[in-house]
């Protein structure tokens, strides 16, 4: 069955310094990943997508396919990334969307 | 563009009770997804439609919950009879099908409180 873990619950990190948020998966075909982020009091929204390569907001993510991985990395971290994060796995097949428990990243001053 | 809308936003209702949620996707997104968020967890898919067709419910707990989308747009979720441990947000979704660079957009969801 496909899934997603993220291993940390909770993540305390002081600002400024590097931040990794772990994430693997297992899925037989070629899976679609992405980083979902919910600010506090606001929605769930789309920080990343694996397809995109992009940096937003100073994070980045590589796909590891040999290692079934999606972490999600910053290099200095700041207050205003203090956050939930889920990973997420689409499926190539059907579109169904699968989340992680999430990680709360907790930036401290 | 306007965002994925839901309503209400908040529910309290008593054990055995009957409860239904309604969600308006962004125009023109074929696909929609209902997901259960139980605090302290991440969301779980209950059931997804391509257009008014469901692809997936199988961890749609048929025997209490049902979910239609009439005519492919708006899409109502249903809990008849709740139970305590259906307490939780109820978030929907919507995206375009697969394509280069789509993604499911969120609604601010449904936090129903059952006592």
């Amino acid at each position: 069955a496909q899934r997603v873990t993220q291993p940390e619950k909770l993540l305390s990190v002081f600002k400024g310094a590097p931040v990794e948020l772990k994430c693997n998966y297992s899925y037989s075909g070629s899976p679609e990943l992405f980083w979902y982020v919910q600010y506090s009091r606001q929605r769930l929204q789309l920080l990343l997508r694996h397809i995109s390569r992009e940096s937003i907001k100073g994070f980045t993510a590589d796909l590891n396919k040999g290692e079934t991985s999606f972490h999600l990395k910053k290099p200095f971290a700041q207050e205003e990334d203090s956050a939930m994060y889920y990973c997420a796995l689409r499926e190539n097949r059907d579109d169904k969307i699968i989340f992680g428990k999430g990680t709360r990243l907790h930036i401290l001053p | 563009e306007a965002g994925v809308a839901q309503s209400p936003r908040y529910k309290i209702i008593e054990k055995r009770q009957s409860v239904a949620f309604w969600c308006n996707p962004i125009s023109g997104h074929a696909t929609l997804y209902w997901y259960q968020q139980i605090l302290g967890q991440g969301p779980k898919l209950l059931i997804q439609f391509q257009n008014n067709g469901v692809v997936d419910d199988s961890q749609l707990p048929k025997d209490r919950f049902s979910a239609e989308r009439l005519k492919g747009v708006d899409s109502t979720l249903k809990i008849q009879p709740a139970k305590l441990e259906d307490s939780a947000v109820y978030l929907c979704a919507s995206s375009i099908p697969r394509g280069p660079n789509t993604e499911a957009f969120f609604g601010q969801g449904t936090r129903l409180t059952v006592v």
